[in-house]
């Protein structure tokens, strides 16, 4: 089967920086995504990681380590607007995209 | 270009019905995804269809049904629905489905089942 564990909730202030872990066991890998969901939204595309290392756009990092089947989203001086669930998704084999059940981000002022 | 564009937004419906969704991919884009959405289940893959073939299909029963048309548009139908079929209904374009490919969502369609 194919599951991936990301953190249910994660709690921070503004300005402080946070990190989203996943750890995934799926059968065949073509790559880490992340997306992010604002209550009533719908999920956005963040960042995609197909190889080892870090990845940086902006304010959001992104990493992912194959050999451990971990990554994670490393989110620097956070804004109130960061308040929402962000999700791991890997696509494995057949090429499917499996999300993880999201980590909910509650930044305080 | 426009977005990704899911009708209706929300849907009352009760046990034993059953409920067609729409999707209208991005303009280009022949890969369209499903999912559906309930809090405790987070975001669970439905079916993929590429250039009207189904191309990929998750762990729901046969009751969970999809297609697409021509220009990449797409419906799901949910036969005889139950209770837990309550949920939100996601799709989401790409421009090919594969692993390089970003995936963008329409806003979804609510679904409540009575």
């Amino acid at each position: 089967g194919q599951s991936l564990e990301q953190p249910s909730e994660v709690t921070a202030v503004e300005g402080a920086i946070v990190q989203i872990n996943c750890t995934y066991q799926t059968s065949g890998f073509y790559g880490l995504s992340w997306y992010q969901q604002h209550d009533g939204g719908a999920p956005t595309f963040l960042s995609y990681n197909a190889l080892d290392g870090l990845e940086e756009t902006g304010r959001f990092s992104s990493f992912l380590s194959r050999s451990d089947s971990y990554g994670y989203l490393l989110l620097q001086e956070l804004q109130m607007k960061d308040s929402a669930s962000y999700f791991c998704a890997v696509r494995g084999d057949f090429q499917k995209l499996v999300f993880g059940t999201g980590t909910r981000l509650l930044v305080s002022p | 270009k426009a977005g990704v564009t899911q009708t209706p937004r929300y849907l009352i419906k009760t046990r034993g019905q059953q409920v067609t969704l729409s999707c209208s991919p991005i303009s280009g884009h022949r890969s369209v995804s499903w999912y559906q959405q309930t809090p405790g289940q987070g975001l669970q893959f439905l079916f993929e269809y590429f250039s009207e073939t189904q191309r990929n299909k998750g762990n729901f029963p046969g009751r969970f049904s999809g297609r697409q048309f021509s220009n990449s548009r797409s419906e799901m139908n949910v036969s005889t629905l139950e209770l837990g079929d309550s949920a939100l209904y996601l799709c989401a374009s790409s421009n090919s489905g594969t692993s390089t490919d970003t995936q963008y969502f329409g806003p979804g369609t609510r679904l409540t089942v009575l």
